[in-house]
Protein backbone atom coordinates (compact mmCIF):
# COMPACT_ATOMS: atom_id res chain seq x y z
CA UNK A 1 0.00 0.00 0.00
CA UNK A 2 1.37 3.74 -0.78
CA UNK A 3 2.62 5.71 2.25
CA UNK A 4 3.93 9.21 2.93
CA UNK A 5 6.61 10.68 5.28
CA UNK A 6 6.56 14.19 5.93
CA UNK A 7 9.69 13.78 8.48
CA UNK A 8 9.24 17.13 10.19
CA UNK A 9 6.50 18.64 12.01
CA UNK A 10 7.55 22.14 11.99
CA UNK A 11 9.85 24.01 9.65
CA UNK A 12 10.64 27.80 10.53
CA UNK A 13 12.45 30.26 8.20
CA UNK A 14 12.99 33.62 8.60
CA UNK A 15 11.22 35.85 6.12
CA UNK A 16 12.87 36.00 2.10
CA UNK A 17 14.68 33.20 3.08
CA UNK A 18 14.59 30.07 0.59
CA UNK A 19 12.18 27.08 1.98
CA UNK A 20 12.14 23.37 2.18
CA UNK A 21 9.38 21.21 3.14
CA UNK A 22 10.06 17.70 2.96
CA UNK A 23 8.31 14.65 1.55
CA UNK A 24 8.91 11.22 1.16
CA UNK A 25 7.11 8.59 -0.52
CA UNK A 26 6.21 4.98 -0.65
CA UNK A 27 4.06 3.28 -3.56
CA UNK A 28 4.62 -0.21 -6.06
CA UNK A 29 4.49 1.33 -9.12
CA UNK A 30 4.35 4.91 -10.76
CA UNK A 31 3.13 7.67 -8.21
CA UNK A 32 0.48 10.95 -8.38
CA UNK A 33 2.15 13.22 -6.07
CA UNK A 34 0.72 16.25 -4.57
CA UNK A 35 1.02 19.49 -2.50
CA UNK A 36 -1.72 20.49 -0.89
CA UNK A 37 -1.78 23.90 1.79
CA UNK A 38 -3.88 24.48 4.70
CA UNK A 39 -4.69 27.95 6.46
CA UNK A 40 -6.67 27.60 9.96
CA UNK A 41 -10.60 26.86 9.41
CA UNK A 42 -9.74 26.19 5.55
CA UNK A 43 -10.00 23.28 3.58
CA UNK A 44 -6.93 22.20 1.50
CA UNK A 45 -6.08 24.11 -1.26
CA UNK A 46 -4.13 22.57 -4.10
CA UNK A 47 -0.55 24.20 -5.04
CA UNK A 48 1.10 21.32 -7.07
CA UNK A 49 1.21 17.42 -8.36
CA UNK A 50 3.24 15.52 -10.57
CA UNK A 51 1.67 13.41 -12.83
CA UNK A 52 4.79 12.89 -15.45
CA UNK A 53 7.23 14.66 -17.22
CA UNK A 54 9.86 17.14 -16.28
CA UNK A 55 10.88 16.35 -12.75
CA UNK A 56 10.15 20.40 -11.91
CA UNK A 57 6.68 20.82 -11.45
CA UNK A 58 5.68 24.79 -10.57
CA UNK A 59 2.18 25.28 -9.09
CA UNK A 60 0.84 28.26 -7.40
CA UNK A 61 2.43 31.31 -5.11
CA UNK A 62 5.57 30.44 -6.62
CA UNK A 63 6.07 27.28 -4.76
CA UNK A 64 7.80 24.35 -7.04
CA UNK A 65 8.53 20.57 -6.14
CA UNK A 66 11.04 18.56 -7.71
CA UNK A 67 10.32 14.67 -8.47
CA UNK A 68 13.26 12.42 -7.16
CA UNK A 69 12.28 9.04 -8.00
CA UNK A 70 15.77 7.45 -7.00
CA UNK A 71 15.16 8.44 -3.82
CA UNK A 72 11.98 8.40 -3.58
CA UNK A 73 11.11 12.04 -2.27
CA UNK A 74 8.95 15.15 -3.31
CA UNK A 75 10.03 18.13 -1.60
CA UNK A 76 8.14 21.34 -1.73
CA UNK A 77 10.77 24.46 -2.15
CA UNK A 78 10.25 28.09 -2.36
CA UNK A 79 13.16 29.98 -3.14
CA UNK A 80 12.24 33.47 -0.81
CA UNK A 81 9.56 33.03 1.88
CA UNK A 82 6.58 35.25 2.72
CA UNK A 83 5.25 35.71 6.28
CA UNK A 84 1.89 35.02 4.60
CA UNK A 85 2.92 31.92 3.72
CA UNK A 86 2.83 30.22 7.01
CA UNK A 87 0.30 26.78 7.04
CA UNK A 88 0.05 23.55 7.13
CA UNK A 89 1.36 22.07 4.70
CA UNK A 90 0.20 18.10 2.84
CA UNK A 91 2.12 16.22 0.53
CA UNK A 92 -0.10 13.28 -0.97
CA UNK A 93 0.15 10.42 -3.05
CA UNK A 94 -1.30 7.75 -5.10
CA UNK A 95 -0.84 4.86 -7.68
CA UNK A 96 -1.98 5.15 -11.01
CA UNK A 97 -5.65 3.46 -10.92
CA UNK A 98 -8.27 4.23 -8.51
CA UNK A 99 -6.20 3.83 -5.81
CA UNK A 100 -6.46 6.53 -2.55
CA UNK A 101 -4.97 9.45 -1.85
CA UNK A 102 -2.83 8.75 1.13
CA UNK A 103 -1.75 12.01 2.97
CA UNK A 104 1.18 12.96 5.25
CA UNK A 105 0.72 13.96 8.61
CA UNK A 106 1.48 17.53 7.74
CA UNK A 107 4.22 19.86 8.21
CA UNK A 108 3.63 23.22 9.61
CA UNK A 109 5.56 26.27 8.37
CA UNK A 110 6.10 29.30 10.02
CA UNK A 111 7.65 32.29 8.53
CA UNK A 112 9.30 34.62 10.58
CA UNK A 113 9.32 38.18 9.58
CA UNK B 1 -16.66 29.11 -10.37
CA UNK B 2 -18.05 28.22 -7.39
CA UNK B 3 -15.78 25.68 -4.64
CA UNK B 4 -17.26 22.87 -2.97
CA UNK B 5 -19.58 23.84 -0.55
CA UNK B 6 -20.36 22.41 2.91
CA UNK B 7 -22.82 22.72 5.40
CA UNK B 8 -22.84 23.07 8.43
CA UNK B 9 -19.17 24.74 9.01
CA UNK B 10 -19.06 23.66 13.07
CA UNK B 11 -21.36 21.31 14.75
CA UNK B 12 -21.25 20.23 18.93
CA UNK B 13 -23.56 17.18 19.64
CA UNK B 14 -23.74 15.14 22.32
CA UNK B 15 -22.58 11.85 22.46
CA UNK B 16 -25.22 8.82 20.88
CA UNK B 17 -27.10 11.87 18.93
CA UNK B 18 -27.42 11.36 15.28
CA UNK B 19 -25.83 14.53 12.86
CA UNK B 20 -25.38 15.23 9.22
CA UNK B 21 -23.34 16.77 6.82
CA UNK B 22 -24.03 18.21 3.27
CA UNK B 23 -21.70 18.74 0.39
CA UNK B 24 -22.36 20.38 -2.87
CA UNK B 25 -19.67 19.77 -5.39
CA UNK B 26 -18.03 21.54 -7.75
CA UNK B 27 -20.09 21.74 -10.92
CA UNK B 28 -19.08 18.76 -13.67
CA UNK B 29 -16.94 17.01 -10.76
CA UNK B 30 -18.30 13.71 -11.20
CA UNK B 31 -16.42 12.09 -8.18
CA UNK B 32 -16.72 12.99 -4.95
CA UNK B 33 -15.04 12.24 -1.32
CA UNK B 34 -15.85 12.16 2.09
CA UNK B 35 -12.77 12.13 4.32
CA UNK B 36 -12.20 12.81 7.93
CA UNK B 37 -9.17 14.49 9.43
CA UNK B 38 -8.24 14.17 13.00
CA UNK B 39 -6.41 16.99 14.94
CA UNK B 40 -3.01 16.72 13.70
CA UNK B 41 -2.99 14.25 11.33
CA UNK B 42 -3.76 14.47 7.10
CA UNK B 43 -7.09 13.78 6.18
CA UNK B 44 -8.11 9.81 5.58
CA UNK B 45 -10.65 8.87 2.84
CA UNK B 46 -13.73 7.29 3.58
CA UNK B 47 -15.78 7.02 1.09
CA UNK B 48 -15.40 7.65 -2.68
CA UNK B 49 -18.65 8.40 -5.44
CA UNK B 50 -18.16 8.24 -9.21
CA UNK B 51 -21.33 9.87 -9.97
CA UNK B 52 -24.25 8.66 -7.32
CA UNK B 53 -21.83 5.03 -7.02
CA UNK B 54 -20.15 4.84 -4.00
CA UNK B 55 -17.06 2.93 -5.73
CA UNK B 56 -14.73 3.07 -2.49
CA UNK B 57 -16.14 2.30 1.13
CA UNK B 58 -13.78 0.32 2.82
CA UNK B 59 -12.85 2.60 5.45
CA UNK B 60 -16.42 3.88 6.57
CA UNK B 61 -17.29 2.65 9.88
CA UNK B 62 -20.55 0.78 8.71
CA UNK B 63 -22.16 0.52 11.91
CA UNK B 64 -22.45 4.19 12.76
CA UNK B 65 -21.79 6.37 9.20
CA UNK B 66 -24.12 6.10 6.03
CA UNK B 67 -23.89 8.25 3.04
CA UNK B 68 -25.76 8.91 0.05
CA UNK B 69 -25.20 10.80 -3.23
CA UNK B 70 -28.74 11.03 -4.78
CA UNK B 71 -28.68 12.55 -8.33
CA UNK B 72 -24.85 12.49 -8.40
CA UNK B 73 -24.19 15.75 -7.38
CA UNK B 74 -24.84 16.58 -3.45
CA UNK B 75 -23.79 14.46 -0.98
CA UNK B 76 -24.82 13.66 3.08
CA UNK B 77 -22.91 12.08 4.96
CA UNK B 78 -24.35 10.65 8.52
CA UNK B 79 -22.91 9.78 12.30
CA UNK B 80 -25.60 7.55 13.71
CA UNK B 81 -25.29 7.68 17.17
CA UNK B 82 -22.16 9.72 17.24
CA UNK B 83 -19.42 8.54 19.62
CA UNK B 84 -16.41 10.77 21.00
CA UNK B 85 -13.80 9.65 19.43
CA UNK B 86 -15.91 11.15 15.74
CA UNK B 87 -14.36 14.57 16.79
CA UNK B 88 -12.71 16.01 13.71
CA UNK B 89 -13.06 17.82 10.79
CA UNK B 90 -15.11 16.21 7.97
CA UNK B 91 -14.06 17.32 4.49
CA UNK B 92 -15.66 17.10 1.32
CA UNK B 93 -13.40 17.27 -2.26
CA UNK B 94 -13.94 16.70 -5.43
CA UNK B 95 -12.78 16.08 -8.63
CA UNK B 96 -13.46 15.97 -12.68
CA UNK B 97 -13.06 11.98 -12.45
CA UNK B 98 -10.69 9.75 -10.37
CA UNK B 99 -6.89 9.03 -11.04
CA UNK B 100 -4.88 11.77 -11.31
CA UNK B 101 -7.80 14.34 -11.07
CA UNK B 102 -6.83 17.41 -8.71
CA UNK B 103 -9.00 16.91 -5.83
CA UNK B 104 -10.48 20.12 -4.90
CA UNK B 105 -11.64 20.12 -1.31
CA UNK B 106 -14.60 22.55 1.02
CA UNK B 107 -13.45 24.57 4.31
CA UNK B 108 -15.03 21.12 5.98
CA UNK B 109 -16.96 20.92 8.94
CA UNK B 110 -15.49 20.85 12.26
CA UNK B 111 -17.71 18.01 14.69
CA UNK B 112 -17.10 18.32 18.25
CA UNK B 113 -18.86 15.40 20.17
CA UNK B 114 -19.42 16.53 23.90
Amino acid sequence: AQSVAQPEDQVNVAEGNPLTVKCTYSVSGNPYLFWYVQYPNRGLQFLLKYITGDNLVKGSYGFEAEFNKSQTSFHLKKPSALVSDSALYFCAVREKGNTPLVFGKGTRLSVIA
Amino acid sequence: EAGVVQSPRYKIIEKKQPVAFWCNPISGHNTLYWYRQNLGQGPELLIRYENEEAVDDSQLPKDRFSAERLKGVDSTLKIQPAELGDSAVYLCASSVRGGPETQYFGPGTRLLVL
